[in-house]
C-alpha cells in the first residue's frame, strides 16, 4: 500500500525565516516523491520531485526537499520564506513498480502561512 | 507552454441532475487522471485512462463514468448528482517521459444545490 502523511495541518512562519513542511511516506517499492502547491481555487502546481540521485532536490521558487530513505521522509524546505509562499502544500508519492502511469497518492495538505 | 485545459470551470446543478466535465490533456500526453477534491480535503483519485483504455480505478462512484476519446481528451459524466458531489474536480495528464509527474488543470468546480 502507498500512503503519505503530512503531520501538520498548518505551519506559520515569519517572512525571512526558514520554513519546513513535513512529509513521510510509505511505499512497497522505491518511491517517486513530489511536492505540489495549491493557491485558493486554483489547480495543483508542481514544485519539485525526487526520482533518483541526489537526496537534496531543488525546485521552483527557491524550494528544496531532502529525501531521507531511512526515515522515509521528504520534507519541503526554503531558507527564507516570502509572504507570497502562503498556500496549501501537498506531498505525493507513487512507487516505481509496474507502469509509470500510476496514480499519485496525496497527503492531506499543509496550509503554510507566512506573515510579514 | 500548453497546459491541461478543463471545462467548464464552474458548474451549478440541482440534485439528481447530470453533469459532464471535459479535460484536454497537454499535447502528446497519453494518460489522463481524474481527481476529486472536497472542501478542505486532499485530492482523491477517481479514475485514469491510458491510450483510451481505463488504466486504474479509484474511489469513483457507480453514478460516475468516464472515457478517453481518440483525440485523448477525456470526459467525466456524473449522474443522479448528490449534495456530496460538490467539489473541485481536477484532471491531470502525463506521458511516459514525465517520470510519473502529473500536470494538473485548473479544475472544474461543481456545486450541487
Amino acid at each position: 500500500a502507498q500512503s503519505v502523511a503530512q503531520p501538520e495541518d498548518q505551519v506559520n512562519v515569519a517572512e525571512g525565516n526558514p520554513l519546513t513542511v513535513k512529509c513521510t511516506y510509505s511505499v512497497s517499492g522505491n518511491p517517486y516523491l513530489f511536492w505540489y502547491v495549491q493557491y485558493p481555487n486554483r489547480g495543483l502546481q508542481f514544485l519539485l520531485k525526487y526520482i533518483t540521485g541526489d537526496n537534496l532536490v531543488k525546485g521552483s521558487y527557491g524550494f528544496e526537499a531532502e529525501f531521507n530513505k531511512s526515515q522515509t521522509s521528504f520534507h519541503l524546505k526554503k531558507p527564507s520564506a516570502l509572504v507570497s509562499d502562503s498556500a496549501l502544500y501537498f506531498c505525493a508519492v507513487r512507487d516505481d513498480r509496474g507502469s509509470t502511469l500510476g496514480r499519485l497518492y496525496f497527503g492531506r495538505g499543509t496550509q503554510l502561512t507566512v506573515w510579514p | 507552454a500548453a497546459g491541461v485545459i478543463q471545462s467548464p470551470r464552474h458548474l451549478i446543478k440541482e440534485k439528481r441532475e447530470t453533469a459532464t466535465l471535459k479535460c484536454y490533456p497537454i499535447p502528446r500526453h497519453d494518460t489522463v487522471y481524474w481527481y476529486q477534491q472536497g472542501p478542505g480535503q486532499d485530492p482523491q483519485f477517481l479514475i485514469s485512462f491510458y491510450e483510451k483504455m481505463q488504466s486504474d480505478k479509484g474511489s469513483i462512484p457507480d453514478r460516475f463514468s468516464a472515457q478517453q476519446f481518440s483525440d485523448y481528451h477525456s470526459e467525466l459524466n456524473m449522474s443522479s448528482l448528490e449534495l456530496g458531489d460538490s467539489a473541485l474536480y481536477f484532471c491531470a495528464s502525463s506521458s511516459p517521459n514525465s517520470a510519473g509527474e502529473l500536470f494538473f488543470g485548473e479544475g472544474s468546480r461543481l456545486t450541487v444545490l
